[in-house]
């Protein structure tokens, strides 16, 4: 079946600092990767996304590559605000298989000012 | 554009009550889901209906029913509620079967169970 792995938080920073939050997944078809980010209090919605192998999708600053060779989907961004403090989930959905977004665990990510 | 719509928002239950989350997405999605999230466990899957007319089990269903009422809405039901429900849960929908399409979720609905 599939799934999701992500590394395990919370992860602090200092403003301006460079972020990045691992993903690795496994998924029997041709899976669609997506990052959803939720802020306190709210539902998910999505960040970004990438349907196949060597897209990068990108949002707000984030970006993350879609590595087939490596299986993996890692979050980065190059100077986090305070206002990026916020749980974020890797996910994927495979439209060939099983279409159900399968999410990981999510990665807090705390910044400071 | 109001995308999904849960109510309520917080609930407080008395172990051994029932009561029913609603769902409704105006976005004419095929396909909806019932997510519970707890700390250190993500999302887990309680139920999820593929289109109008079917539902299936998820990773944890045990203790709670769906309906899939129509297109729009799909419920989620606690017959005898446990403090083990005590979670925030979402529900979401996308269009099944398309390349890429994401999900989109409701705000969520805070239950706790004393």
């Amino acid at each position: 079946g599939n799934s999701v792995t992500q590394m395990e938080g919370p992860v602090t920073l200092s403003e301006e600092a460079f972020l990045t939050i691992n993903c690795t997944y496994t998924a029997t078809g041709y899976p669609s990767l997506f990052w959803y980010v939720q802020y306190p209090g709210e539902g998910l919605q999505l960040l970004l996304k990438a349907t196949k192998a060597d897209d990068k999708g990108s949002n707000k600053g984030f970006e993350a590559t879609y590595r087939k060779e490596t299986t993996s989907f890692h979050l980065e961004k190059g100077s986090v605000q305070v206002s990026d403090s916020a749980v974020y989930f890797c996910a994927l959905s495979d439209s060939g298989g099983s279409y159900i977004p399968t999410f990981g665990r999510g990665t807090s990510l705390i910044v400071h000012p | 554009n109001a995308g999904v719509t849960q109510t309520p928002k917080f609930q407080v239950l008395k172990t051994g009550q029932s009561m029913t989350l609603q769902c409704a997405q105006d976005m004419n999605h095929n396909s909806m889901y019932w997510y519970r999230q707890d700390p250190g466990m993500g999302l887990r899957l309680i139920y999820y209906s593929a289109s109008e007319g079917t539902t299936d089990k998820g990773e944890v269903p045990n203790g709670y029913n769906v309906s899939r009422l129509n297109k729009r809405e799909f419920s989620l039901r606690l017959e005898s509620a446990a403090p083990s429900q005590t979670s925030v849960y979402f529900c979401a929908s996308s269009a099944k079967g398309l390349t890429g399409t994401e999900a989109f979720f409701g705000q969520g609905t805070r239950l706790t169970v004393v």
